[in-house]
């Protein structure tokens, strides 16, 4: 089955300065990545997504890139404020796996103001 | 965005009985519903798959008769955890597709943390 690695486990910036989480995959027939943002004891919530027949996208201070050949894709947080201190996770499935998601380990990121 | 709503969000029980979870999809319909399971600071663990009016599909290592669903309607997913000891205790959460869609976003219930004394 698929296994998505997900790194830096945990991330620690400055406000005003950008972060980065990178996530792997295993099954190259994945092709729809999102990534949600988790805060303390709630839901996770999509942030953004990506599929596999785009190479990057963006929305407002959020950015996503995939690359098919290598199978990883990251999430790119710029600009950055306390409220984004929160647990990301990236994930990826495809409809032959029942379009089931299988979640990275996650990534704290934590916001210094 | 569509709503997954879930009961208890928390709930203290004692070893050896049984509890038993809600999710609701409160505005739309889902002919399949996610189960996951997590840890503190840990990952989202898939459980198992429940589809309306047939049986749940469990991934590799769940136990089916630990971890009872039943999905009787289009809006109504159940996990019913039996003879519950504490380490089972964790956050469960569930999540939807709207409208059974088989791709695309996937809304999360609030979660219930079950502590099993």
């Amino acid at each position: 089955g698929e296994n998505v690695e997900q790194h830096p486990s945990t991330l620690s910036v400055q406000e005003g300065d950008s972060a980065v989480i990178k996530c792997t995959y295993s099954d190259s027939a994945s092709n729809y990545f999102p990534w949600y943002k988790q805060e303390l004891g709630k839901r996770p919530q999509l942030i953004i997504d990506i599929r596999s027949n785009v190479g990057e996208k963006k929305d407002q201070r959020i950015a996503v890139t995939l690359n098919k050949t290598a199978k990883h894709f990251s999430l790119h947080i710029t600009e950055t404020q306390p409220e984004d201190s929160a647990v990301y996770f990236c994930a990826a499935s495809h409809k032959a796996a029942g379009n089931k998601l299988t979640f990275g380990g996650g990534t704290r990121v934590l916001v210094k103001p | 965005g569509a709503v997954v709503s879930q009961h208890p969000s928390r709930v203290i029980c004692k070893s050896g009985t049984s509890v038993k979870i809600e999710c609701r999809s409160l505005d739309f319909q889902a002919t399949t519903m996610f189960w996951y399971r997590q840890f503190p600071k840990q990952s989202l663990m898939l459980m198992a798959t429940s589809n309306e009016g047939s049986k749940a599909t469990y991934e590799q290592g769940v136990e089916k008769d630990k971890f009872l669903i039943n999905h009787a309607s289009l809006t109504l997913s159940t996990l019913t955890v039996t003879s519950a000891h504490p380490e089972d205790s964790s956050f469960y959460i569930c999540s939807a597709r709207e409208g059974g869609a088989l791709t695309g976003e996937l809304f999360f219930g609030e979660g219930s943390r079950l502590t099993v004394l």
